[in-house]
């Protein structure tokens, strides 16, 4: 299994352009999630998906659209890239419920880097 | 929102004990208490997760008080590997997954 991928590994943009970052999970849950992690900020939510056709805001949702169009793949879209955008981006995935089952686990990370 | 406090940095030596405390105030009835651990360039992994009382695993044990406030992590007899950024992490019952939020992390620098 390779667990949670996350494509591209590392991108720079011109601000003012558009992109979208990619997660796949092989693992069959039915939750997933975007961070955002910036030095001393720590990893901030920015949307999740509780299931196929379903997505929701998280902490810092402002300039980021998502869909989860499949079960196993959830988008991360910059419509407009700012500098305030760059970042490290993680994607996760966990099962639903309390407890054990609500274990993440997360992809390698995308660095983004906007000019 | 259950937000959470953790010390910046923690030093320690090979073969010591290691506690990080993290305080949630604001911890909700259903949320769990959830520790990751971050090595460099790569993405938090789990640690181990607990409610009330104590929990261990073979990597580590988790200390709740009954007034669920605050968590302690528990790292026994740590080596230079274990040099990384632990998080504490509430939240995350059921559909509230909205409410995850991360705190920023305790850096632990373990020395020879």
């Amino acid at each position: 299994n390779a667990g949670v991928t996350q494509t591209p590994k590392f991108r720079v943009l011109k601000t003012g352009q558009s992109m979208t970052l990619l997660c796949a999970q092989d693992m069959n849950h039915e939750y997933m999630y975007w961070y955002r992690q910036d030095p001393g900020m720590g990893l901030r939510l920015i949307h999740y998906s509780v299931g196929e056709g379903t997505t929701a805001k998280g902490e810092v949702p402002d300039g980021y659209n998502v869909s989860r169009l499949k079960k196993q793949n959830f988008l991360l879209g910059l419509e407009s890239a700012a500098p305030s955008q760059t970042s490290v981006y993680f994607c996760a995935s966990s099962y639903p419920g309390q407890g054990p089952n609500n274990e993440q686990f997360f992809g390698p990370g995308t660095r983004l880097t906007v000019l | 929102l259950a937000k959470t406090t953790q010390p910046i940095s923690m030093d320690s030596y090979e073969g010591q004990e290691v506690n990080i405390t993290c305080s949630h105030n604001n911890i909700a009835t259903n949320d769990y208490i959830t520790w990751y651990q971050q090595f460099p360039s790569q993405g938090p992994r789990f640690i181990i997760q607990g409610y009330k009382t104590k929990v261990t695993n073979e990597v580590a044990s988790l200390f709740i008080p009954a007034d669920r406030k605050s968590s302690t992590l528990s790292l026994p007899r740590v080596s230079l590997s274990d040099t990384a950024v632990y998080y504490c992490l509430v939240g995350g019952y059921g559909g509230s997954q909205g409410n995850l939020i991360f705190g920023k992390g305790t850096k632990l620098s373990v020395k020879p």
